[in-house]
């Protein structure tokens, strides 16, 4: 398997333009879990979906923030309009059950300019 | 999640034992130790999880006190490519469905 897969590898915006991140989790994972990795705040959870659903999008920090999963092999973090206080590393990993072990992806390097 | 304390960064010499301690005094009976690590520009990787037993693989070893208070995670000959940040999580995986992150550990292997 390919593992995670995530895109692009890095994402150079201007101010109030629309940012779209995409993921492949790993095939048969039931779990997927977005992260926002920065210097000041560390790896933070966003949100994460079970069988595609979203189970807890608390860590999500605003209404500029979206997430979808419309099949069990993509998902997609919007963000919209994107500030520059959003520019962080983003992460995507998935897991095969409750509990298990997870596997990220690369990560998305996004600078909002 | 239980909450653990790690100390912020550790230097450990090429070809020597790294020992890495973390403290998890109010941990639960049923929380499992999940030792995860992250090397510059990558992605976090899982190395090794216990309950109370000492466990071993092919990346590191885990020790786990008696009382599960705190543990150790050793990688036996650490190289320049340990270098990296060390993540104790403490978790119930019939339980918690996610995984919350602190600051972990800075390792450096020193050539």
């Amino acid at each position: 398997d390919a593992g995670v897969i995530q895109s692009p590898r890095h994402e150079v915006t201007e101010m109030g333009q629309e940012v779209t991140l995409r993921c492949k989790p790993i095939s048969g994972h039931d779990y997927l879990f977005w992260y926002r990795q920065t210097m000041m705040r560390g790896l933070e959870l966003l949100i994460y979906f079970n069988n595609n659903v979203p189970i807890d999008d608390s860590g999500m920090p605003e209404d500029r923030f979206s997430a979808k999963m419309p099949n069990a092999s993509f998902s997609t973090l919007k963000i919209q309009p994107s500030e520059p206080r959003d520019s962080a590393v983003y992460f995507c990993a998935s897991s095969l059950l409750r509990g298990e072990k997870l596997f990220f992806g690369s990560g998305t390097q996004l600078s909002v300019l | 999640d239980a909450k653990t304390t790690q100390p912020t960064s550790m230097d450990c010499a090429e070809g020597r034992a790294a020992n890495l301690p973390c403290n998890h005094s109010t941990i639960s009976g049923n929380e499992y130790v999940y030792w995860y690590r992250q090397i510059h520009s990558q992605g976090p990787q899982y190395i090794i999880h216990g309950l109370k037993n000492n466990e071993t693989n092919e990346m590191a070893s885990l020790i786990i006190t008696e009382d599960r208070k705190s543990s150790t995670l050793i990688l036996p000959h650490a190289t320049l490519r340990d270098t990296a940040v060390y993540y104790c999580i403490v978790r119930a995986p019939n339980r918690d469905d996610k995984i919350i992150f602190g600051k972990g550990t800075r390792l450096h292997i020193l050539p």
